[in-house]
C-alpha cells in the first residue's frame, strides 16, 4: 500500500516548456487535489477532482490545467511554465463520507523553471 | 473567505520540554474542522491532530494536544515531552464543514520547530 505517489520528485524546465506532473493514489479515494508549496507560505490549493469525471479550480488556478484518468490518477500540466511557477507541487487524496475528511499527501515534487 | 494565521514562524524547545505553536483563524462559519499538519525535512505532510469545532473538548494525541478556544478563535498544538524527531515545519490548517464537494484546507504559512538535544 504505496498510498499516494507522485512523479517526478525533481524537476527543472526552462520558461515555455511544458511538463505534467503525476499522481497516483491506491487508497480507493474519491477526492484528489493539487497543491503548491512556497517559501514562506502554507500550502495553496490549485484544482481538485471531488470525484472521478470532475475537476474544479482551486486558489490558484491560473497557467495550469488538470485531467482526472480514472479514479486513481490525477495529473497537472504546465502548458508554458514560468518561472512564477517555481514551487513544491503535493498531491493529496481523500474519502467522501468521512466527517473530517483527512487528507492524505504525497511526496512532493519540486519544480524549478529557469 | 477563511483565512490562517500562524504567527511564529520559528520556535526551538529543549529536548523533553513542552512547547506550544499558536494558529489563529477567521471564519463567519459555526462548524469546521481544524487540523495540525507535521512537515518534517523529507517534505511528506502528516497529520497530527484534528479538532472537529463542535466539539468542546481539546483533542489529544499521545504528546500532542491543542487548546482549542472557539470565540477567541484560536487553535494552539501542544506537544510535551518534545524529541528530536518532533523537528518539523507545523502546519494549521482550516476546513469548512460545508464546503460541499471542495474540501479543500487553508493552511497558515508555518511554524518551523526545531529542537535543541
Amino acid at each position: 500500500n504505496a498510498g499516494v505517489t507522485q512523479t517526478p520528485k525533481f524537476q527543472v524546465l526552462k520558461t515555455g516548456q511544458s511538463m505534467t506532473l503525476q499522481c497516483a493514489q491506491d487508497m480507493n479515494h474519491n477526492s484528489m487535489y493539487w497543491y503548491r508549496q512556497d517559501p514562506g507560505m502554507g500550502l495553496r490549493l490549485i484544482y481538485y477532482s471531488a470525484s472521478e469525471g470532475t475537476t474544479d479550480k482551486g486558489e490558484v488556478p491560473n497557467g495550469y490545467n488538470v485531467s482526472r484518468l480514472n479514479k486513481r490518477e490525477f495529473s497537472l500540466r504546465l502548458e508554458s511554465a514560468a518561472p512564477s511557477q517555481t514551487s513544491v507541487y503535493f498531491c493529496a487524496s481523500s474519502e467522501l463520507g468521512l466527517s473530517y475528511n483527512e487528507q492524505f499527501f504525497g511526496p512532493g515534487t519540486r519544480l524549478t523553471v529557469l | 473567505a477563511q483565512t490562517v494565521t500562524q504567527s511564529q514562524p520559528e520556535m526551538s524547545v529543549q529536548e523533553a520540554e513542552t512547547v506550544t505553536l499558536s494558529c489563529t483563524y477567521d471564519t463567519s462559519e459555526s462548524d469546521y474542522y481544524l487540523f495540525w499538519y507535521k512537515q518534517p525535512p523529507s517534505r511528506q505532510m502528516i497529520l497530527v491532530i484534528r479538532q472537529e469545532a463542535y466539539k468542546q473538548q481539546n483533542a489529544t494525541e499521545n504528546r500532542f494536544s491543542v487548546n482549542f478556544q472557539k470565540a477567541a478563535k484560536s487553535f494552539s498544538l501542544k506537544i510535551s515531552d518534545s524529541q528530536l524527531g518532533d523537528a518539523a515545519m507545523y502546519f494549521c490548517a482550516y476546513r469548512s464543514f460545508y464546503s460541499g464537494s471542495a474540501r479543500q484546507l487553508t493552511f497558515g504559512s508555518g511554524t518551523q520547530l526545531t529542537v535543541l538535544p
